[in-house]
């Protein structure tokens, strides 16, 4: 039972334009958000987070957008950088706030942003 | 500031045998969790350390076992290894400071099971 979900393996955007990544769960006592970029051989890198009580978070050039009556959250980054070219994933967790709690995690989309 | 560290960074091991993979979480963090990335995959959660305690625990069979030091670090076991058992481990540590629940993570040890 997949609880959160990325349906797009993989997304291809030009340099300077945007990128948008989407992500759909099906737990609703899920109350807090992540969003991992993970490079070749490495560990994934924390970029951006939304608790449940918000429906939009900015830092720089992300942001993500919590819509909980859909359960659906995307993360867009402007404007997009070759850099930016990594597998991106959503992850969701249940008790913010209180202990700290396991990540359920999607499966990822691989982002290319071409020059 | 350290990030979290891992070792060994690739470990080749044959069906039957143990392994023993090592973490180190980031300073000032007290909480470590365990996931197995399998290829195409995102993580999975195995298990979560805190006070030196297993806290909580994903859907991995007793063969996966834990431990968390005084000093915070933790070490994953593996015993009788499986060739499914090959994938990407990762070590995320995290604050059980209320409101801090994101979790950093560690570069991760590539096991592979022949």
């Amino acid at each position: 039972d997949q609880q959160v979900k990325q349906n797009s393996p993989s997304l291809s955007v030009q340099e300077g334009r945007i990128s948008i990544l989407n992500c759909d769960y099906t737990n609703s006592m899920f109350d807090y958000f992540l969003w991992y970029k993970k490079y070749p051989a490495e560990g994934p890198t924390f970029l951006i987070s939304i608790s449940s009580i918000k429906d939009k978070n900015e830092d720089g050039r992300f942001t993500v957008f919590l819509n909980k009556s859909a359960k659906h959250l995307s993360l867009h980054i402007v404007p997009s950088q070759p850099g930016d070219s990594a597998v991106y994933f959503c992850a969701a967790s249940r008790d913010y706030g209180g202990a700290t709690n396991k990540l359920i995690f999607g499966t990822g989309t691989l982002l290319a942003v071409q020059p | 500031d350290a990030g979290v560290t891992q070792s060994p960074t690739h470990l080749i091991k044959t069906r039957g045998q143990q392994v023993t993979l090592r973490c180190s979480p980031k300073s000032g963090h007290d909480t470590v969790s365990w996931y197995q990335q399998a290829l195409g995959q995102g993580p999975q959660f195995i298990f979560q350390y805190y006070e030196e305690e297993e806290r909580q625990r994903g859907n991995f069979p007793d063969r996966f076992s834990g431990h968390q030091f005084p000093n915070y670090s933790s070490e994953l076991n593996v015993n009788a290894l499986l060739l499914g058992d090959s994938a990407l481990y990762l070590c995320a540590s995290s604050s059980s400071q209320w409101g801090t629940d994101t979790q950093y993570f560690g570069p991760g040890t590539r096991l592979t099971v022949l």
